[in-house]
């Protein structure tokens, strides 16, 4: 069992430069997030997912882009990177139990982006 | 957005000794939860919480939802070496769509 995986695992980009970050779960999992970790700010919510097709914002949305076209991948978009977009990058995915709880988030290996 | 107030930030401790951290919110939160993330991994989910009052063991670890629901803390007894890392706590308001808020993590380093 997989869990989450994500690809790639180190990036290296130039400002202007466009990529995507995948995120794969296979647990069937409905709900879906993309983090930033950066040193003394802890994970900051960038955009998440509740289900197949619909995406919110987080708490650091600016200059991302994110799709969740399957249920088990949940895709973050940068359009054009800027240095302050170097961080590494977590997704995580969780769901609610019958009890309408949610369930931990189980997290990725984390994909560092780095932005010259 | 919602804050959660972890600390401390860093701890230095020489091992065999017990360790103690909390988070603190303004916000009631339905759910705690602790992680620990290990360097260049991911958060890995320690002890999760979901009833005030609720103490809850983990091997070395104690955890407790506080009975407000506006805080938490993480004991660890007895370090070891492999107990370095960034813990973090995280809460959630309810079940459902809510999604996670994290503190910004205790640094851990635990001298031999």
């Amino acid at each position: 069992n997989a869990g989450v995986t994500q690809t790639p695992k180190f990036r290296v980009l130039k400002t202007g430069q466009s990529m995507t970050l995948l995120c794969a779960q296979d647990m069937n999992h409905e709900y879906m997030y993309w983090y930033r970790q950066d040193p003394g700010m802890g994970l900051r919510l960038i955009h998440y997912s509740v289900g197949e097709g619909t995406t919110a914002k987080g708490e650091v949305p600016d200059g991302y882009n994110v799709s969740r076209l399957k249920k088990q991948n949940f895709l973050l978009g940068l359009e054009s990177a800027a240095p302050s977009q170097t961080s590494v990058y977590f997704c995580a995915s969780s769901y609610s139990n019958k009890r309408g709880r949610d369930t931990e988030a189980f997290f990725g290996q984390g994909t560092r982006l780095t932005v010259v | 957005g919602q804050q959660l107030n972890q600390s401390p930030q860093s701890m230095f401790i020489q091992e065999g000794e017990d360790v103690s951290m909390n988070c603190t919110s303004s916000s009631i939160f339905n759910t705690w939860l602790w992680y620990k993330q290990d360097p260049g991994e991911g958060p890995v989910l320690l002890i999760a919480l979901y009833k005030a009052g609720e103490l809850t063991s983990n091997g070395r670890l104690t955890a407790q939802f506080g009975i407000t629901r506006k805080d938490s803390f993480l004991n660890i007894s007895a370090s070891i070496p492999s107990d370095v890392g960034i813990y973090f706590c995280a809460g959630q308001r309810r079940g459902g769509s809510e999604k996670l808020v994290f503190g910004k993590g205790t640094k851990l380093t635990v001298n031999p």
